[in-house]
């Protein structure tokens, strides 16, 4: 089967650094995906890996160790808007094509 | 289109009736997924499209559910017999659709489905 574990909920500061944590194991692996979800919208796309390292983006980065099923998101100089859900996904190749298949999400509330 | 688009937005029915939902995706996407996210979970794969036909359907959760794709384009996502634990978002989403490519998605922003 395949299981991807995140942190249900996080909470932190205007202005702080958070990390989000996501451990897999999954029955193949062609990349990773982070995705942002404010509440009521559609997933936005935030990043991608395939090798292992740090991928960064402006105020986002993200980590992946394939050897550990392990990776993080790194947001830096949070914002009120940061508040969102983000969701952790394993890409798989199945049928000639990838499919993605999403942790359960972390819900970050980032207060004043 | 400019971006994933579904209908309705929100649609409540009563126990025992079937629905239909419907994802328009992203003009020349190929790939064409639908997802389902229950309160407070993730999103749970159901199907994708590959032009019209259908390579993984393996999380479609009974034969209650059912889904087509015509002209490579738009998709319908039918539920028969609604039962209330079919009451979640159902998210369509698409990609370029090259085959073996790793490609992200574009999601819509769903259909809230209320069964009572």
């Amino acid at each position: 089967g395949q299981n991807i574990d995140q942190p249900t909920e996080m909470t932190a500061t205007e202005g702080a650094i958070v990390q989000i944590n996501c451990t897999y194991q999954t029955s193949g692996f062609n990349g990773l995906f982070w995705y942002q979800q404010h509440a009521g919208e559609a997933p936005t796309f935030l990043s991608y890996n395939v090798l292992d390292g740090l991928e960064e983006k402006g105020r986002f980065s993200s980590f992946l160790s394939r050897s550990k099923g392990y990776s993080y998101l790194l947001l830096k100089e949070l914002q009120m808007k940061d508040s969102a859900s983000y969701l952790c996904a394993v890409s798989l190749f199945s049928g000639g094509y990838n499919k993605l298949i999403f942790g359960a999400g972390t819900r970050l509330a980032v207060h004043p | 289109g400019a971006g994933v688009s579904q209908s309705p937005s929100n649609k409540v029915t009563e126990k025992g009736k079937d629905v239909e939902l419907r994802c328009d995706p992203i003009s020349g996407h190929t790939a064409l997924y639908w997802y389902r996210q229950s309160l407070g979970q993730g999103l749970e794969f159901l199907i994708y499209f590959q032009g019209n036909s259908a390579p993984d359907k393996s999380g479609l959760p009974s034969d209650r559910f059912s889904a087509e794709r015509t002209g490579g384009s738009v998709s319908t996502l039918t539920i028969q017999r609604t039962q209330q634990e079919d009451s979640a978002v159902y998210l369509c989403a698409s990609s370029l659709g090259n085959r073996g490519r790793v490609e992200k998605l574009f999601f819509g922003s769903g259909t809230q489905l209320s069964v009572l």
